[in-house]
């Protein structure tokens, strides 16, 4: 299996919808990432995740709603989502040891399209 | 704040070519990380290279080759007799060590640079 695994490649959904993003990660990492990735802008973070516990919420709108179970999953509930929200959504993971130092490994990411 | 400069949107060379991907980046730590991150058209980020700030040794790897200067705040990517399979995206990153007891830190992404290899 692949370090770290998204689902589903592609969704695509309408304003009133709601739908949820999948992360699993096989790497016995620690911490998890959501990270938004729009045409001509860099990578914006979204969620940090340590040890299951949020430690990051970048200002992000809450129709987006993130959930940990446990250290190797990681969901992005969606809903009421906006067209401008249509982006590829990366899930990563890292080692993080609290030294800033942590490479992330990112999965092939969610392709969302909002109509 | 930190901040990641890629001034190269977009790069087209032939194959067999060198090209260099230029990263500045601006931060006010004395200890930080430095990444350089692959995306090829597949999606996934590919992690290449971390550097910290006190370790100021270019490193090569095959073809790839990493110019850290402190002196300019520069942190520069170059990939010799370049293949297609080299066209992606690349990603410089900077993260500073800051320990918040909760193990989350800051990790700023550039733009981008997109590379073309073309046979």
């Amino acid at each position: 299996e692949t370090g770290v695994t998204q689902t589903p490649r592609h969704l695509v959904m309408g304003m009133t919808n709601k739908k949820s993003l999948k992360c699993e990660q096989h790497l016995g990492h620690n911490a998890m990432y959501w990270y938004k990735q729009s045409a001509k802008k860099p990578l914006e973070l979204m969620f940090v995740y340590n040890f299951k516990e949020q430690t990051e919420n970048n200002s992000v709108p809450s129709r987006f709603s993130p959930e940990c179970p446990n250290s190797s999953h990681l969901f992005l509930h969606l809903h009421t989502l906006q067209p401008e929200d249509s982006a590829l959504y990366l899930c990563a993971s890292s080692q993080e040891e609290g030294l800033g130092n942590s490479p992330l490994h990112f999965g092939n990411g969610t392709r969302l399209t909002v109509t | 704040a930190q901040k990641v400069t890629q001034a190269q949107t977009e790069i087209s060379v032939v194959e067999k070519e060198d090209v260099t991907l230029d990263c500045v980046y601006e931060t006010r730590d004395t200890t930080y990380y430095l990444f350089w991150y692959k995306q090829p058209p597949s999606g996934e980020l590919v992690f290449l290279i971390r550097r910290n700030s006190f370790d100021e040794q270019n490193e090569i790897s095959g073809r790839y080759s990493w110019n850290f200067q402190k002196s300019t705040s520069s942190f520069n990517f170059t990939i010799t007799a370049s293949q297609v399979v080299d066209s992606a995206v690349y990603f410089c990153a900077l993260s500073e060590a800051r320990y918040s007891g909760a193990g989350s830190y800051q990790l700023t992404f550039g733009k981008g640079t997109k590379l073309s290899v073309i046979p």
